[in-house]
């Protein structure tokens, strides 16, 4: 089975700097898809970003960028130039891009981002 | 926003009572899911289903059963609360398209207390 880890329970940054969001995850498979959503104050689950397991090079949403290290198993969200709305719970989630699977998502357990002004 | 509500929003519930909620969709997406929130362990899926009358379970699937009699709805039933099934449910569907990867949106979630 695979395993998502976040191993920052909270992280904080000023407003206009940059902050590296970790995690790592556990998996024997070759294909797959990664991702970072986003959960502020009122719940909603936001999609952030989206790494393909076969694409070398790393995502890139405007000011959100990943650190994608597949040997290392490794997928880190990097947010530049913070704002205040960047504040909230943001996951990792590791989906199997088997054929015929059920797109399930796996978690990891969460990193609160704190934007201090 | 990809069509997809949840009932009731918020609920307050004894122990020992049967709880039923909803998930709407109306995007005619091939997956449904239901997820758990708690803190301390991010999302957990509970059970998911792949088509009308096609389920399984998820990692926390004890206590929680499901039915999908229509493309649309997608119940989650507690037969018996107990507290320490308090917690945030999500919903999420996926799987309109034929591409290899389909996004998946979720609800706004449900709020279960059970005392």
């Amino acid at each position: 089975a695979q395993t998502v880890t976040q191993s920052q329970p909270e992280m904080s940054v000023q407003e206009a700097e940059t902050v590296t969001l970790s995690c790592t995850y556990d998996t024997s498979e070759s294909d797959y898809y990664l991702f970072w959503y986003k959960q502020p104050p009122s719940r909603q689950m936001i999609l952030v970003i989206r790494q393909e397991a076969y694409k070398q090079q790393n995502a890139t949403e405007n000011r959100f960028s990943v650190n994608f290290q597949k040997a290392a198993k490794s997928f880190s969200l990097k947010i530049s130039d913070s704002q205040l709305g960047d504040a909230a719970m943001y996951f990792c989630a590791y989906r199997s891009a088997t054929q015929g699977g059920s797109e399930k998502l796996v978690f990891g357990k969460g990193t609160k981002l704190t934007v201090n002004p | 926003d990809a069509g997809i509500t949840q009932s009731p929003r918020h609920k307050v519930t004894e122990t020992g009572t049967p709880v039923t909620l909803r998930c709407h969709q109306t995007e005619n997406h091939r997956y449904m899911y239901w997820y758990r929130q708690d803190p301390g362990h991010g999302l957990r899926l509970i059970h998911y289903s792949y088509g009308v009358k096609d389920t399984d379970k998820g990692e926390v699937s004890d206590g929680y059963s499901v039915s999908r009699s229509k493309t649309e709805d997608f119940l989650l039933t507690l037969e018996s609360a107990t507290s320490s099934q308090t917690s945030v449910y999500f919903c999420a569907i996926s799987g309109l398209g034929l591409a290899a990867y389909n996004e998946q949106f979720f609800g706004p979630g449900t709020r279960l207390t059970v005392l």
